[in-house]
């Protein structure tokens, strides 16, 4: 079974500074990672994944995400917030051997709120 | 722009009744997934459908069916609607080297 955390509903930061959502997986196998983030009454919007490789993984907009295998973390990161980052931002898993329908698991979300 | 297309943007009706939703993939994409998104659930995985045959099937209701066609688009019925089944329905479809999803724009539904 596959299963994602985000533990903060909501994360608030200043514009300019740094910017982390956490987020934590549980899988059998080696994990598929993915973040997408949600601007209001919009669709989810891919960002960045994880598969292999490099444990620093860049996506769009800035911002980035690093894989940790011994904590089982995918936090997203971004050196310096925008306000127009703010949005709602979901972490996904996918096991890779849970076969050919390729249903990841979705976080809760957390909401990102960039303060000018 | 996904590629992703849900018809309609926007749907308001009142309980006990049935509607359809439409969801077109992008264009090569043999998968569609549903998924309901409620601020109490969150993302909730529906159902998926390849190239016309049902793959796997999430939190779905008996009430909810869906199918997908010939030509891919897939429709999403959901019937003696309750209050508790307003939400926001979301299609995607996989591509990329990856299976990444591209999701569609949403239809939400207002029951009454």
């Amino acid at each position: 079974a596959q299963s994602v955390a985000q533990p903060e509903d909501q994360v608030n930061v200043a514009e300019g500074n740094p910017l982390t959502v956490k987020c934590t997986y549980s899988v059998s196998g080696n994990p598929y990672l993915f973040w997408y983030v949600q601007y209001p009454n919009r669709g989810l919007q891919f960002l960045l994944k994880y598969i292999t490789g490099d444990n620093l993984v860049k996506g769009s907009y800035g911002f980035e995400a690093e894989f940790n295998k011994s904590q089982t973390s995918f936090h997203l990161k971004k050196p310096s917030a925008l306000v127009s980052d703010s949005a709602l931002y979901f972490c996904a898993v996918r096991d890779p051997a849970s076969g050919g329908s390729y249903i990841p698991t979705f976080g809760r979300g957390t909401s990102l709120i960039v303060h000018p | 722009d996904s590629g992703v297309t849900q018809t309609p943007k926007h749907l308001i009706t009142a309980t006990g009744q049935r509607v359809t939703l439409r969801c077109s993939p992008r264009s090569g994409d043999l998968s569609v997934y549903w998924y309901q998104q409620s601020l109490d659930q969150g993302l909730q995985f529906l159902i998926q459908y390849y190239n016309g045959e049902e793959r796997a099937k999430g939190n779905i209701l008996e009430r909810f069916s869906a199918q997908q066609f010939p030509d891919l688009h897939s429709e999403l019925n959901l019937s003696s609607l309750e209050l508790g089944d307003s939400a926001l329905y979301f299609c995607a479809s996989t591509g990329g080297a990856n299976n990444e999803q591209f999701f569609g724009p949403g239809t939400r539904l207002t029951v009454l």
